[in-house]
């Protein structure tokens, strides 16, 4: 079975500065999906960034990039130039290539914003 | 409308009632999931509909829970005999069903307090 694991329950950063947040993931498969989640307080679960395990190229999405290591099944997210509206809980999921099929998510990791 | 909503928002049962949660995905989408989020964790996937049909309700953890979508659009999440280990969130996405588009839009979700 497929897992996701996210070691930091929390993190913290000041506002303009850049912050990263680890995933590991653990699949036989040999292609699939890898998201990040955003989660404020108000519980609307919003996609961050997406990436396709058969592209070597690393995902960016303005202010936010991933670290993509297929090989060591690591799924980073980096968030520069962090903002207050940046600060709720991100979530790493994992998604097997057959298409829309259930999603496995980590436990996420709390990111609170410094002013 | 433009996004997944689901009703009600906040549900507070007492243990042995039977409730009813509703989702109303994205117009047009083919596919709709049903997940759990317990306090402080990620969403867990209960049960997945293509159109009318449930394809996998592997994640339900009971047979006190049931879902349905009979038409293909609107799915109701019913659990019966309520009991406090169901207080949760559960949440509600949807998605289109097509190569390359993986994308699930979530609703804001249910809060499911039990007591």
């Amino acid at each position: 079975a497929q897992t996701v694991t996210q070691s930091q329950p929390e993190m913290s950063v000041q506002e303009a500065e850049t912050v990263t947040l680890s995933c590991t993931y653990d699949t036989s498969e040999s292609d699939y999906y890898l998201f990040w989640y955003k989660q404020p307080p108000s519980r609307q679960m919003i996609l961050v960034i997406r990436q396709e395990a058969y592209k070597q190229q690393n995902a960016t999405e303005n202010r936010f990039s991933v670290n993509f290591q297929k090989a060591a099944k690591s799924f980073s997210l980096k968030i520069s130039d962090s903002q207050l509206g940046d600060a709720a809980m991100y979530f790493c999921a994992y998604s097997p290539y057959s298409g829309n099929t259930p999603l496995v998510f980590g436990k996420g990791t709390r990111l609170s914003v410094i002013a | 409308g433009a996004g997944v909503s689901q009703s009600p928002r906040y549900k507070v049962a007492k243990r042995g009632q039977d409730v009813a949660l509703r989702c109303d995905p994205i117009s047009g989408h083919v596919s709709l999931f049903w997940y759990q989020q317990a306090l402080g964790q990620g969403p867990e996937f209960l049960t997945y509909f293509q159109n009318e049909a449930q394809l996998d309700k592997s994640g339900l953890p009971s047979d006190r829970f049931f879902a349905e979508r009979p038409e293909g659009s609107v799915s109701t999440l019913k659990i019966q005999r309520t009991q406090q280990e169901d207080s949760a969130v559960y949440l509600c996405a949807s998605s289109l069903r097509g190569l390359g588009n993986y994308e699930q839009y979530f609703g804001p979700g249910t809060r499911l307090t039990v007591t």
